[in-house]
């Protein structure tokens, strides 16, 4: 079965940081490039980063350019996305999705992961 | 950036009738466009890719079309299931970027 499970998120102070993992299967990982889309509470989906399949390329939204690090180990089909000096405008949703861009559409997505940046 | 405008915002129907959702791309995404469905609590799901292909599993109520800037997802008779909130996403160019997402509610 191909699956996504995320893990890592929960409540940080403003200024800290969080690193989110999404562990991938039934699927050739390494093959596919994988995206981070976030979602507030109540609002729409916002597109984070994408990673292609060597992890050589990586992409951010301006919002969080300098701010987030996307990553991957295709040894241990783990994609992962380190955030640092959180704000409370990160507070999301986060999942990880199979896809982005040349690789196709989000056609698997996780579960989710909550986020909340709170003092 | 290429912004994806929605249409309408929220619609209510009731079970039979047929519902029709527009996005509309600030520039051409040519037909790199997709189509996700997402219910209360859940991660969405993906419909359409490249505008009109159906994704696996995707009943054939649903249909996608269009191209260039205007785009549409028909639900030819809505079924209990499918009162949820639809987003479209363009992958023609960076940023990737979303609809606001339409709402389809029960009447």
């Amino acid at each position: 079965e191909v699956q996504l499970l995320e893990s890592g998120g929960g409540l940080v102070q403003p200024g800290g940081s969080l690193r989110l993992s999404c562990a991938a299967s039934g699927f050739t990982f390494s093959s596919q490039a994988m995206s981070w889309v976030r979602q507030a509470p109540g609002k729409g989906l916002e597109w984070v980063s994408t990673i292609n399949n060597s992890g050589g390329l990586t992409y951010y939204a301006d919002s969080v350019k300098g701010q987030f690090t996307i990553s991957r180990d295709n040894s241990k089909n783990t994609l992962y996305l380190q955030m640092n000096s959180l704000r409370a405008e990160d507070t999301a949703v986060y999942y990880c999705a199979k896809g982005g861009r040349a690789s196709g559409p989000f056609d698997i997505w996780g579960q989710g992961t909550m986020v909340t940046v709170s003092s | 950036e290429i912004v994806l405008t929605q249409s309408p915002a929220t619609m209510s129907l009731s079970p039979g009738e047929r519902a029709t959702l527009s996005c509309r791309a600030s520039q051409s995404v040519t037909r790199y466009l997709a189509w996700y469905q997402q219910k209360p609590g859940q991660a969405p799901r993906l419909l359409f890719y490249d505008a009109s292909n159906r994704a696996t599993g995707i009943p054939a109520r649903f249909s996608g079309s269009g191209s260039g800037t205007d785009f549409t997802l028909t639900i030819s008779s809505l079924e209990p299931e499918d009162f949820a909130v639809y987003y479209c996403q363009q992958r023609s160019d960076w940023p990737l970027t979303f609809g606001g997402g339409t709402k389809v509610e029960i009447k």
